[in-house]
């Protein structure tokens, strides 16, 4: 069993459309962490939250620590948000090693 | 630079041989990790570096893997005999060491082993 899921595993969406990727966890966390990983590799940070919701530009981050639960949101997609995000559990007490989802892969069509 | 460097981008090596990567984390950075992205897999941690503390070596996958950060700085990751399941991109990141503290990514070296 993952300590971390996340949904769905592929997404493909209009240029547009609002977007929800949900990632839940089973571990108890200092802090919940979304990536992006473009084509090529290269990995950005996207957010870091413990509780509550964080915004940056179009895309909104929250978090449901009772639920265990955590949401990426992508207003007005457009295609350059294609790409793999990818949900990481920073776990408490185990100094900062980190529980990866399996990413869920983005298509945003023009 | 202002970023993580990683070196090699990319290795390609035989299967037996021994190989080393290279990890610049960004400066003044106390906390390094190594991960590894296999293909069509996720991101699997490795090892974790903080300060002068012991590393947490508990994701390293066999004793043929190895890490050093000499200073407190730089990282080496070695893989020993290597196998070809050893195949995949090894990332590195470092942050600014507290807890919860977001981490910058390398480019990753895309090691294939033949």
């Amino acid at each position: 069993k993952n300590e971390v899921e996340q949904s769905p595993q592929n997404l493909t969406a209009q240029e547009g459309e609002f977007i929800t990727i949900n990632c839940s966890y089973s571990v108890g966390i200092s802090a919940l962490h979304w990536l992006q990983q473009h084509p090529g590799g290269g990995i950005v940070s996207l957010f870091m939250l413990s509780s509550g919701k964080k915004k940056h530009g179009r895309l909104i981050a929250t978090i449901n620590i009772q639920e265990k639960h955590s949401s990426l949101h992508i207003t007005a997609s457009h295609p350059r948000d294609s790409a793999v995000y990818i949900c990481a559990a920073g776990r408490r007490n185990t100094g900062n090693q980190f529980y990866f989802g399996t990413g869920t892969s983005l298509t945003v069509i023009p | 630079g202002a970023g993580v460097s990683q070196s090699p981008s990319n290795k390609v090596t035989e299967k037996g041989k021994d190989v080393e990567l290279r990890c610049d984390p960004i400066s003044g950075h106390t906390a390094l990790y190594w991960y590894r992205q296999s293909l069509g897999q996720g991101l699997e941690f490795l090892i974790y570096f903080q300060g002068n503390s012991a590393p947490d070596k508990s994701g390293l996958p066999s004793d043929r893997f190895s890490a050093e950060r000499t200073g407190g700085s730089v990282s080496t990751l070695t893989i020993q005999r290597t196998q070809q399941e050893d195949s995949a991109v090894y990332l590195c990141a470092s942050s600014a060491g507290q807890k919860g503290q977001p981490q910058h990514f390398g480019d990753g070296t895309r090691l294939s082993i033949l």
